[in-house]
């Protein structure tokens, strides 16, 4: 069974800081992870998507890396800015379905 | 592209009305699907679709009937409202989610806020 977990669950830094927020999975075998952003009230916007095969994808100030072995992916955000506040997703295919973590809330204060 | 869209935005229904959640895509992907989204529970399979006239049930399936006449459109139909469907409902859809190939990029709707009274 495929269980996928994030830590942490809230996360608030003043702006400009740099910040990794965290994405675990208990099975390796993933065809790939996706990052996803929720604003409040809103839908899932796609930031990232990271095949099994790469070690990272980059996006602007994003960067997530894949580690497969050890079950783990990170998303790196660069020079934090109050309009990145929201919740992060990430997202693996499992089964015929994406099995989503429980997010983090990011807040970035001015 | 519009993308994906959903309507409505908001819905309330009184217990054991029905209803149609609308979904349509303009990116002629095969792959279409419904989730709700709840506090505590996170995102949630209802109904998924691979194609015209293809679809399965995902973890959450009782209480919604769906069905795949065009590739563009998925609607989702509450068949008698309750209120355990007060949640918020996700389209999304992708292309290539076939047998053996990766999956790509999920590609999501807005969103309607479904409250059940």
């Amino acid at each position: 069974k495929q269980e996928v977990t994030q830590i942490p669950a809230a996360l608030s830094v003043p702006e400009g800081e740099n910040l990794v927020l965290n994405c675990s999975f208990t099975d390796s075998a993933i065809y790939n992870l996706q990052w996803f952003r929720q604003d409040p009230g809103k839908g899932l916007t796609s930031l990232l998507l990271i095949q099994s095969s790469q070690r990272e994808q980059t996006s602007g100030r994003l960067n997530a890396s894949l580690d497969k072995s050890s079950g783990r992916s990170t998303l790196y955000i660069a020079a934090s800015q109050p309009g990145d506040s929201a919740t992060y997703l990430c997202a693996v295919p499992w089964g015929g379905k994406l099995i989503f973590g429980q997010g983090t809330e990011l807040s970035v204060k001015p | 592209n519009a993308g994906v869209t959903q309507t409505p935005k908001f819905q309330v229904l009184k217990t054991g009305q029905s209803m149609t959640l609308q979904c349509a895509q303009d990116m002629n992907h095969e792959y279409m699907s419904w989730y709700r989204q709840d506090p505590g529970m996170g995102l949630r399979l209802i109904h998924y679709s691979v194609g015209a006239g293809i679809t399965d049930q995902g973890e959450v399936p009782n209480g919604y009937n769906v069905s795949r006449s065009t590739t563009e459109d998925f609607p989702l139909r509450l068949l008698s409202a309750a209120p355990s469907q007060t949640s918020v409902y996700f389209c999304a859809s992708s292309y290539d989610r076939g047998g053996g190939s990766s999956y790509n990029e999920q590609f999501f709707g807005p969103g309607t806020r479904l409250t059940v009274l």
